[in-house]
Order: C-alpha cells, then structure tokens, then sequence
C-alpha cells in the first residue's frame, strides 16, 4: 500500500528564504505526483503536476523536482514571502486515487 | 469561472439524522471524488466516480453513499451520521485519470455530528 511521508512537518524561517519541502513515497509505480497548498479554513490547490516521466516541473518562483526510483519529490520555494504561509501537501497518484502526506506547515516571518 | 462547488460549507447535526453534502463542478470533468480530513490523519478518500453511473469505495467508505446520476454533481449521503464523522470534506474533480490531469478542490464543508 502506497505510503506518502512529508518532512518536516512544520517550518519557520524569515521571510526572504530560499527552503526545500521534502516528500517521500514508498511504491515507484506512479503516474504522477501533485503539489497542493492549503490555507487555514481553505480547500487545496494544485500548485505543480509532475509526470512520471518527468524530472522538474517549475511555476514562478516555485520548483519541483522528482526522482521515481528512489521515491522522492522536493518543493523548493525561493525568496519566500509571508504571504507563502501555508500548508503544503505533496500527494502521489498510481493505480489508485491519490495518497496524501500529511503536510508541512510553513511560516514565513516578515 | 471553472470551480468545484460545495454546500452546505458548515454544518452542525445530531447523530441519526440523515444528510447530504452536495459537489458540482462546471468543468465536464468525467472524474470525481470525496475525501475527510482529520488531524493526524490527513485527506483519505472516501469514494470516487469515473463517470455517470460508475462509483468506487476509497480508504473509508464505511458509513457514507453517493450517487453520480449527472456529470456534473455528485453528492455525499451519511444515512444516519456518527460522532466519528465529524470531519472536513472535500470535493474533488479532474478530466479524468490520465497522467497530466490536475485535481480540482472544492471549498471544504466542515461538519459536527453531535
């Protein structure tokens, strides 16, 4: 059974930071891994889809990056914002609908 | 604008009474699906539905129904309600299940099972 592990599971840093959000999937057979973000009260959104054939997928100053065979996706965030505090999802999709890690709860401090 | 909608976003019951929390979405998106968030727990899928007509049981489908009579709505049924299903839902859709298809999330309907 596919397991999705997200760490840390809470972040702070200053606001200006480069960080990495790390996720970690145990059954490679995927069809791609998806990047969400959820603000408090909110429902999610689809940040970046990365295909399984894929190794990066980049939206502004976000980047995401996967490696299949050892069964990780990193979200790097660059010069991070206060308005980036959130909670950051990492889900994967195989033969059955998506897994979801728990999350990393960002604060990004002004 | 393209969205998934939910209703009610709250909603406070008492157990045994029987109630529905209704998902649309105005994308034709053939898949869609509902999930619970619990803390410590995080999103499970409860059930989903390839296309009218054609529904499956996710991780914790014990205690809830759908129906997925038009493409474009597909409601979530607790028959008779229980404290352990107090929980935030979501809703969602995609196109469908191909590799490059996103997964659309609705607003989230909190709910209290007294």
């Amino acid at each position: 059974k596919q397991e999705v592990t997200q760490i840390p599971a809470a972040l702070s840093v200053p606001e200006g930071e480069n960080l990495v959000l790390n996720c970690s999937f145990t059954d490679s057979a995927i069809y791609n891994l998806q990047w969400f973000r959820q603000d408090p009260g909110k429902g999610l959104t689809s940040l970046l889809l990365i295909q399984s054939s894929q190794r990066e997928q980049t939206s502004g100053r976000l980047n995401a990056s996967l490696d299949k065979s050892s069964g990780r996706s990193t979200l790097y965030i660059a010069a991070s914002q206060p308005g980036d505090s959130a909670t950051y999802l990492c889900a994967v999709r195989g033969n059955t609908p998506l897994v979801f890690g728990k999350g990393t709860r960002l604060s990004v401090i002004a | 604008e393209a969205q998934v909608t939910q209703n009610p976003r709250y909603l406070i019951t008492v157990t045994g009474k029987k109630l529905t929390v209704t998902c649309s979405q105005n994308m034709n998106h053939e898949y869609m699906s509902w999930y619970r968030q619990d803390p410590g727990l995080g999103l499970r899928q409860i059930y989903y539905s390839m296309n009218v007509e054609v529904t499956d049981k996710g991780d914790v489908p014990e205690g809830y129904k759908v129906s997925r009579k038009e493409k474009r709505n597909f409601p979530l049924i607790l028959e008779s309600p229980s404290p352990n299903q107090t929980s935030l839902y979501f809703c969602a859709s995609s196109p469908g299940l191909a590799s490059y298809d996103t997964q659309y999330f609705g607003p989230g309907t909190r709910l209290s099972v007294l």
